[in-house]
């Protein structure tokens, strides 16, 4: 069953420095997202990307974040100066459309900035 | 979107039927229900959705009232693999891209 894959699974960082989360989303699916999970609390949604562009944010997803799709596979969140608070795991999803079925989501990557 | 209720915990003998319930008083003709579920800090995995007829697919069935107020996931034969965070999420098919996952239901199944 085809996967959307994530990496790295684990990432420290100090506080301040700018990380960049990976994703591989499904081959063809043409939407992609980026959720985060504080430990403890909801799953939040952050961004959605189609056509090369943001097509809905979340006001968590302030101008530290940004996303970009370098390349025909690869989608990747950055923050670009971590604060303790960006602490979460971090969940990537596609799907194929933008109609009623299900997302896929990745199995995360834990963020830890200290 | 529609809120929805969930029971915040619920235990479920291994081998039993395991029925999730889920409130969603306030929905929309246009909108369907989804039922995703979280196992310990993996990402959310879609199990099913439907509009107005029930549903069923290799995982789960998922019946839904007449009125389409509430709903039940159905987990037929439930396994402890299946012990997860379970939520009950209602979205329109051309609302906003983001899923509200909002706190679920801890599904225990015990041995």
């Amino acid at each position: 069953e085809p996967e959307v894959t994530q990496t790295p699974s684990h990432q420290v960082t100090q506080m301040g420095q700018e990380v960049i989360l990976r994703c591989v989303p499904i081959s063809n699916h043409l939407y992609f997202y980026w959720y985060r999970q504080i430990l403890g609390q909801k799953v939040e949604f952050l961004v959605s990307f189609y056509n090369n562009e943001i097509s809905e944010k979340s006001e968590i997803f302030d101008d530290q974040f940004s996303v970009e799709r370098p390349d025909g596979s690869n989608f990747t969140l950055k923050i670009r100066s971590t604060k303790l608070e960006d602490s979460a795991m971090y969940f990537c999803a596609s799907s194929p459309d933008r109609g009623p079925g299900g997302y896929t989501f990745g199995s995360g990557t834990r963020l830890t900035v200290v | 979107d529609a809120k929805t209720t969930q029971p915040p915990s619920m235990d479920c003998a291994e081998g039993r039927a395991a029925n999730l319930p889920c409130n969603h008083s306030t929905i929309s003709g246009n909108e369907y229900v989804y039922w995703y579920r979280q196992i310990h800090s993996q990402g959310p995995q879609y199990i099913i959705h439907g509009l107005k007829n029930n549903e069923t697919n290799e995982m789960a069935s998922l019946i839904i009232t007449e009125d389409r107020k509430s709903s039940t996931l159905i987990l037929p034969h439930a396994t402890l693999r299946d012990t997860a965070v379970y939520y009950c999420i209602v979205r329109g098919a051309n609302s906003g891209y983001a899923l509200n996952f909002g706190k679920g239901t801890s599904l225990l199944v015990t041995p």
